[in-house]
């Protein structure tokens, strides 16, 4: 079945530091792929998302490009904050499961000033 | 963009009682909901996807018999962890799915589980 495996955490970096969270996937369709965050004691929000091969999706300075040839969705930002210290899912979804998200195990991040 | 409420967003029972949760898309109708759970430090664990005015479908190993879903509405979706044990604790997250904006997932904040 479809799933997705993303880098283990934590990932600890300091304030301004550049970021890549590495989100791989196998799917036997076409699926679209998402980036949610989940902040301390919050529930998951979407951060950026793609619906088709070499789209970019982008958010608050963060970025991922869906690779089709290399199934793949990192998540890049240029010069991480302390606000952006939280829990990332990488997830996909196919139309034809109903939209069902599966989930990656996530990656905590930890920015210290 | 789309919001979805829990109620409550924590609750503290008793091993054999039963605890209903809610889940609300307070400004769109949701025709789909999902239903996860989220053990600490883990990822989402899809649970059973509910369809308005339909029987829920479980994943597999969730037993349908211990967590109630009712999708009466198109807003309004309700979990039931029954006869309550210890190793239900956990964190129940609902979303909504739009059927507009490419069939974008819309979460809600999460129900903190504690079974003593």
């Amino acid at each position: 079945g479809d799933s997705v495996t993303q880098m283990e955490g934590p990932v600890t970096l300091s304030e301004e530091a550049f970021l890549t969270i590495n989100c791989t996937y196998t799917a036997t369709g076409y699926p679209s792929l998402f980036w949610y965050v989940q902040y301390p004691g919050e529930g998951l929000q979407l951060l950026l998302k793609a619906t088709k091969a070499d789209d970019k999706g982008s958010n608050k300075g963060f970025e991922a490009t869906y690779r089709k040839e290399t199934t793949s969705f990192h998540l890049e930002k240029g010069s991480v904050q302390v606000s952006d210290s939280a829990v990332y899912f990488c997830a996909l979804s196919d139309y034809n499961q109903g939209g069902k998200l599966i989930f990656g195990q996530g990656t905590e991040l930890s920015v210290k000033p | 963009g789309a919001v979805v409420s829990q109620h409550p967003s924590w609750v503290i029972c008793k091993s054999g009682t039963s605890v209903k949760i809610e889940c609300r898309s307070l400004d769109f109708q949701a025709t789909t909901m999902f239903w996860y759970r989220q053990f600490p430090k883990q990822s989402l664990m899809l649970m059973a996807t509910s369809n308005e005015g339909s029987k829920a479908t479980y994943e597999q190993g969730v037993e349908k018999d211990k967590f109630l879903i009712n999708h009466a509405s198109l807003t309004l979706s309700t979990l039931t962890v029954t006869s309550a044990h210890p190793e239900d604790s956990s964190f129940y997250i609902c979303s909504g799915l739009s059927s507009g904006s490419n069939y974008e997932q819309y979460f809600g904040p999460g129900t903190r589980l504690t079974v003593t």
